[in-house]
């Protein structure tokens, strides 16, 4: 299956700084990337949708000035957490997709823990 | 996009058959079941996906009812490796602007025991 990427696996910040996770189409080109959030013992939750070139399409209560998204290419996408609280710590996972009607495919994640 | 609902958990011993049951009821017609699962602290993989038709792969199969109202995902040899949670996940036709969003409910955490 397709493999997707994300960088870094794990990040440890400090309250009030910003900080970026990339997730990489490594084989195929994504025309659509979706960003989700886990917490602990939770399920996925969907925050943002993005297609190449395009702006992000945000989930109903994500904010979209905290959570910027960038996919300025068809194999990279971009969160940046601004301004991040410790509330912000959670399990950041992007999946990407290529056409209408593709499968998804999952990046392994990203653990963000802010002190 | 529809709901599905799932039991919460489900044992099964290894080497036997895994049967993980799912219902959505209100799926519209074009709208495909998807199964996923998620080993623990890891990103979901994608399992199978149908429409109508019962599919397999090399992973498992899947069986959809006639009328599409329920699914069951079969592993035909647990392992201890498929200790997950898994997800059933109808989803929207991708046409248009929906693009095809996933939406997780809480899934159905297998655990296989030796």
């Amino acid at each position: 299956g397709a493999v997707v990427s994300q960088h870094p696996s794990w990040v440890i910040c400090k309250s009030g700084t910003s900080v970026k996770i990339e997730c990489r189409s490594l084989d195929f080109q994504a025309t659509t990337m979706f960003w989700y959030r886990q917490f602990p013992k939770q399920s996925l939750m969907l925050m943002a949708t993005s297609n190449e070139g395009s702006k992000a399409t945000y989930e109903q209560g994500v904010e979209k000035d905290k959570f910027l998204i960038n996919h300025a290419s068809l194999t990279l996408s971009t969160l940046t957490v601004t301004s991040a609280h410790p509330e912000d710590s959670s399990f950041y996972i992007c999946s990407a997709k290529s056409g209408v009607g593709g499968k998804q495919y999952f990046g392994p994640g990203t653990r963000l823990t802010v002190t | 996009d529809a709901k599905t609902t799932q039991p919460p958990s489900m044992d099964c011993a290894e080497g036997r058959a895994a049967n993980l049951p799912c219902n959505h009821s209100t799926i519209s017609g074009n709208e495909y079941v998807y199964w996923y699962r998620q080993i623990h602290s890891q990103g979901p993989q994608y399992i199978i996906h149908g429409l109508k038709n019962n599919e397999t792969n090399e992973m498992a199969s899947l069986i959809i009812t006639e009328d599409r109202k329920s699914s069951t995902l079969i592993l035909p040899h647990a392992t201890l490796r498929d200790t997950a949670v898994y997800y059933c996940i109808v989803r929207a036709n991708a046409g248009g602007t929906s693009y095809g969003k996933l939406t997780f409910g809480q899934g159905t955490i297998l655990t296989v025991h030796p």
